[in-house]
């Protein structure tokens, strides 16, 4: 069965400062990869997504993730953070075929102005 | 106007009341999934829906039971609900053979 670990539940950052927030899985096949971010008050959005091709994906809003099959991460990543990045974020996994999204307990963005 | 609605926004309730969670969907998706989020444990799968006449369970349907009236409509009832289903509750759709699932603004849902 799929599983889903975000190391950390909070990450506080300072604006302008880069982030990451680390995503690892686990699974026996392969595998779909996807963030979510959660903004106060309001459902989930997709940020981006892994499905085949470039191991390397980005956001149109600056963030980017790279799938890394070897160590089973699929980490997300912004250079600059901005006040208006300040979110919950959800790791999400799906194995081929089975269409069921397996989520991670979420980080907790906040960005200190 | 909202892809995919969720009626009510807020919800309390006593324990052992019957209540029945709404959601809507204009996306024309066949697929559709309830999820609930508690603080601390992201979103689990409590049912999901192929289409009208397949509906399957998640990983917690314990106290659950939905219906899938037509394909824009999923609806999740608690038959007696109780304080450990105080949570957040999403809706979501997606199109068949998509990965890609669209969500719900949720449900806040209160048993005291």
């Amino acid at each position: 069965a799929q599983s889903v670990t975000q190391l950390d539940s909070q990450v506080p950052v300072f604006e302008e400062a880069p982030v990451e927030l680390r995503c690892n899985y686990s699974s026996s096949v392969s595998v779909y990869l996807f963030w979510y971010v959660q903004y106060p008050n309001q459902g989930l959005q997709l940020l981006l997504k892994y499905l085949s091709g470039s191991t390397l994906v980005e956001s149109i809003n600056g963030f980017e993730a790279e799938f890394n099959k070897s160590q089973t991460s699929f980490h997300l990543r912004k250079p600059s953070v901005h006040i208006s990045d300040t979110a919950e974020y959800f790791c999400a996994v799906s194995e081929a075929g089975s269409y069921q999204l397996t989520f991670g307990k979420g980080t907790k963005l906040s960005v200190i102005p | 106007d909202a892809d995919v609605t969720q009626t009510p926004r807020n919800r309390i309730t006593k324990t052992g009341k019957r209540i029945m969670l709404e959601c809507s969907q204009t996306k024309g998706h066949d697929r559709m999934y309830w999820y609930r989020q508690d603080p601390g444990l992201g979103l689990r799968l409590i049912y999901y829906s192929f289409d009208v006449k397949d509906i399957n369970k998640g990983e917690i349907s314990d106290g659950y039971s939905v219906s899938r009236q037509a394909q824009a409509k999923f609806s999740l009832s608690l038959e007696s609900a109780i304080p450990n289903q105080t949570a957040l509750y999403f809706c979501a759709t997606s199109e068949a053979d998509s990965y890609e699932q669209y969500f719900g603004p949720g449900t806040r849902l209160t048993v005291t």
